[in-house]
Parts: structure tokens; sequence; C-alpha cells
């Protein structure tokens, strides 16, 4: 079966740009999207398609793909920005669908 | 804006089966969404359960595929989950989402969560 690995935590200093990325087999046909969540809330979708953000969505977020690899960028982190974010995407091929296994973002 | 609204019993005894509702408002059943289900056990990550489409048409996570059911009430603008055989390890959060697909894939509506604990 597809599976999607992150690194388990990342940090960042407060202002400072960090990627946070995603591999799996599963981008074939499908981009990855990405989910920021916070202590108590449901996960929040922040980017999808080849680079797409929700409204709401602050543009210092932005999404990439090579390859096997999809990544998520927070140009000039904030404080706010500290979560746990989820890479996700469907396999065209068996219609499942898979979550990485999540990377604790702190911003210092 | 769609909004989804989980509910369902909080507790479940080992071996029994877990059932969960949730309600679309602010949209219908039977546009183009998949609608899902996600579960997050207490401190770990995320676990897609299975979807199903208006049609009737479901996918399931093959790790849980024969404990799980996913349906679909159009009459009601609802769908619903049943796991079967329930342990101690399927305590989680779970959600109903909507998914979008197209030429992407993306859950774009989550309800708030509802957590079910499986104890004696």
């Amino acid at each position: 079966s597809s599976e999607l690995t992150q690194d388990p935590a990342v940090s960042v200093a407060l202002g400072q740009t960090v990627r946070i990325t995603c591999q799996g087999d599963s981008f074939r046909s499908y981009f990855a999207s990405w989910y920021q969540q916070k202590p108590g809330q449901a996960p929040l979708l922040v980017i999808y398609g080849k680079n797409s953000r929700p409204s709401g969505i602050p543009d210092r977020f932005s999404g990439s793909n090579s390859g096997n690899t999809a990544s998520l960028t927070i140009t000039g982190a904030q404080a706010e920005d500290e979560g746990d974010y989820y890479c996700n995407c469907r396999d065209s091929s068996s219609n499942h669908v898979v979550f990485g296994g999540g990377t604790k973002l702190t911003v210092l | 804006q769609v909004r989804l609204q989980e509910s369902g019993p909080g507790l479940v005894k080992p071996s029994e089966t877990l059932s969960l509702t949730c309600a679309v408002s602010g949209g219908s059943i039977s546009s183009s969404n998949w609608w899902s289900w996600v579960r997050q056990p207490p401190g770990k990550g995320l676990e897609w359960i299975g979807e199903i489409y208006h049609s009737g048409s479901t996918n399931y996570n093959p790790s849980l595929k024969s404990r799980v059911t996913i349906s679909v009430d159009k009459s009601k603008n609802q769908f619903s989950l049943k796991l079967s055989s329930v342990t101690a390890a399927d305590t989680a959060l779970y959600y109903c989402v909507a998914a979008y697909s197209s030429s992407s894939y993306f859950f774009d509506y989550w309800g708030q969560g509802t957590l079910v604990s499986v104890s004696s």
C-alpha cells in the first residue's frame, strides 16, 4: 500500500523560512494536499493542487512538487504557524487515501 | 459553506459496533464530493477510514476494510460509519470530512470531531 513519509519534527526561527517535506509514490496522479492542526482543533487545509491556498490562508504558505516529494514552504514563519502539519494524497490506482505521519513545527 | 456535524455514542464496549452519523448542512450530499471518515487516536496522527460518493460507491482503508461500512442517506443529507468488533485500538477522535476530487484531491471541510472511547 502507498505510504507518505514526513519528518517527525522541524523547527524554524521566527521570520525565517521552513520547508516541510512529504515523500511517497502516490503523487503520480494527484498533487499532495497539506493540513495544519493546532491542539484541540480539527485539521485545516492550507495547500491543495499544484500550489493553491484556500481563502484566508496567508500567502506565506506555498506548495511544490518534485518527483516523489511534495513540499510545504512557510516563508517568514510566524508564531501562530506552530502546530502539526500533515500531507495527504489519493492513489489513483487503488483509490485509497493516505496521510503522512505528520510534522510538528516549532517556531523559535 | 458546507458544515459537518458528527453524532453518536462516546463510549463503546469492546467487540461491539461503533456507529456514527455525519449531518451535512449548507450543501447537498448529492454534490460532487466524496464523503469521508478520518480518525485520530489520542496523541497520534490522522488515519483515513474510508469514503462514499452519493451514488453509493465506496472506498475503504485496506487495514480496516473487513470491519467498516460507510453508507449515505440522501433523504436526510447525511452519511454514516459503522466499525465492527472494536477494540481499545479504535479509541480515537473521529472526523467526518468532505473531499473534493478532480485533478486534485483534498479534504476541504471538516467536522469538529467526536471522541469515541472503547472500554468495558
